[in-house]
């Protein structure tokens, strides 16, 4: 199976920061990789997918990037709406794996 | 709009066996996969496997190849996932998601929260 390791694990910031969330697989995923946002008692909801485009209604202010091995996504401009847990997930092997994920928090 | 509806919640004796719905809404129902997803505080986010409406094709994780069993009604627009022999490990939320094949989960449904209890 490819294991995702993200990073950090959790992350404190302050409105209007800029922040950055990272993604490593343990082989190269070719960019078949989605960011999800999950609020809590919420389900996980799609931010980016395939590395960089960003799904219907998500703002502008997220962005993905990366290939290979390496991937990120940055959250420009942080609003307290985006207090969250956010995943990333591979997709181009079966299984589909995800990393542990990465509590947001405001400072 | 495209909804996924779950139940909310079950609770289980270990041993049994729990069934669970996903009614989708919104679009047709075969043009797409439906995955099963497992979350745990411990273990985070696992692919269960998947089902393809149109063909009852399925695949399946390793890991829980003889725990789920995956399965559709296309006269109801429902899939299923049962779930067997049911131990404290298997306590989780349970999201059924849809996505193409090999592609990832654009829409998600609210999850069904099993607790396995005696």
């Amino acid at each position: 199976d490819i294991q995702m390791t993200q990073s950090p694990a959790s992350l404190s910031a302050s409105l209007g920061e800029t922040v950055t969330i990272e993604c490593r697989a343990s082989e190269d995923i070719y960019s078949n990789l989605a960011w999800y946002q999950q609020k809590p008692g919420n389900s996980p909801q799609l931010l980016i997918y395939d590395a960089n485009s960003l799904a219907d209604g998500v703002p502008s202010r997220f962005s993905g990037s990366g290939s290979g091995t390496q991937y990120s996504l940055k959250i420009n401009s942080l609003q307290s709406e985006d207090v969250a847990s956010y995943f990333c997930q591979q997709y181009n092997n079966y299984p589909d794996t995800f990393g542990a994920g990465t509590k947001l928090e405001l400072k | 709009q495209v909804q996924l509806q779950q139940c909310g919640a079950e609770l289980v004796k270990p041993g049994t066996p729990v069934k669970m719905s996903c009614k989708v809404s919104g679009y047709t129902f075969t043009s797409y996969v439906i995955s099963w997803i497992k979350q745990t505080t411990g273990q985070g986010l696992e692919w269960i496997g998947y089902i393809y409406p149109e063909s009852g094709s399925t695949g399946y994780n390793e890991k829980f190849k003889g725990k789920a069993t995956l399965t559709v009604d296309k006269s109801s627009n429902t899939a299923f996932m049962q779930l067997s022999s049911l131990a404290a490990g298997d306590s989780a939320v349970y999201y059924c998601a849809r996505s193409g094949l090999w592609d990832y989960f654009d829409y998600w449904g609210q999850g069904v929260m099993v607790t396995v209890s005696s």
